[in-house]
């Protein structure tokens, strides 16, 4: 079974920061996606970026960009000149490359709070 | 703005109710889910539609019955639920190949009395 790790449950940063939110994963598949989604007090689950487990190169989306290390089964979201509408919780997420099975396992989630 | 669209945004009821939490998306996608997300909690998955047949069911309770009527429409009936199964309920949809981007309805938020 695959299990996603977020270990920083909190994390707060000024506006125009840079931050970092960290996910590491366990899995034995070789091939596989790797999802970063954030949901705001909206509570509505949005997409911010996608990776796939073959392509080396690191995933980027504007002011959002991911640092891959397969080996290391790490998976880091930055957040770049960070603004208020950045606040929400983020979830990390992993999928097989298995078709019949497009499950998304999630991570527990990071609370990101950006301050005025 | 959402692709997704749920039905109701809300909803009470009692635990002796029959209800149903509507989903449609016209993204022309091929797969449909449910979710569950419990508060401080991420989304755990309840049902898979794919090509409108069931392909993933995580042995949630039958008080819970998926419907797809056709690839567009999800609904979730609901039927002497317990107090413990109030949550948002997430509707997603994807084009249904390994690896797609899974996208969210804004949720319905339920809470059974």
């Amino acid at each position: 079974a695959q299990t996603v790790t977020q270990s920083q449950p909190e994390m707060s940063v000024q506006e125009a920061e840079t931050v970092t939110l960290s996910c590491t994963y366990d899995t034995s598949e070789s091939n596989y996606y790797l999802f970063w989604y954030k949901q705001p007090p909206s509570r509505q689950m949005i997409l911010v970026i996608r990776q796939e487990a073959y392509k080396q190169q690191n995933a980027t989306e504007n002011r959002f960009s991911v640092n891959f290390q397969k080996a290391a089964k790490s998976f880091s979201l930055k957040i770049s000149d960070s603004q208020l509408g950045d606040t929400a919780m983020y979830f990390c997420a992993f999928m097989k490359h298995r078709r019949g099975n497009e499950k998304l396992t999630f991570g527990t989630g990071t609370r990101l709070t950006i301050i005025p | 703005d959402t692709e997704v669209t749920q039905t109701p945004k809300h909803l009470v009821m009692g635990m002796t109710n029959k209800k149903s939490l509507k989903c449609e998306q016209h993204m022309g996608h091929r797969a449909m889910y449910w979710y569950k997300q419990k508060a401080k909690k991420p989304p755990e998955l309840m049902f898979v539609y794919s090509y409108e047949k069931l392909s993933i069911n995580e042995s949630v309770p039958s008080r819970f019955s998926p419907e797809c009527p056709n690839s567009s429409l999800l609904n979730l009936h609901l039927h002497a639920l317990q107090p413990e199964d109030s949550a948002l309920y997430l509707c997603a949809s994807s084009q249904g190949w390994a690896g797609n981007t899974i996208y969210f309805g804004e949720g319905s938020w339920l809470t059974v009395v």
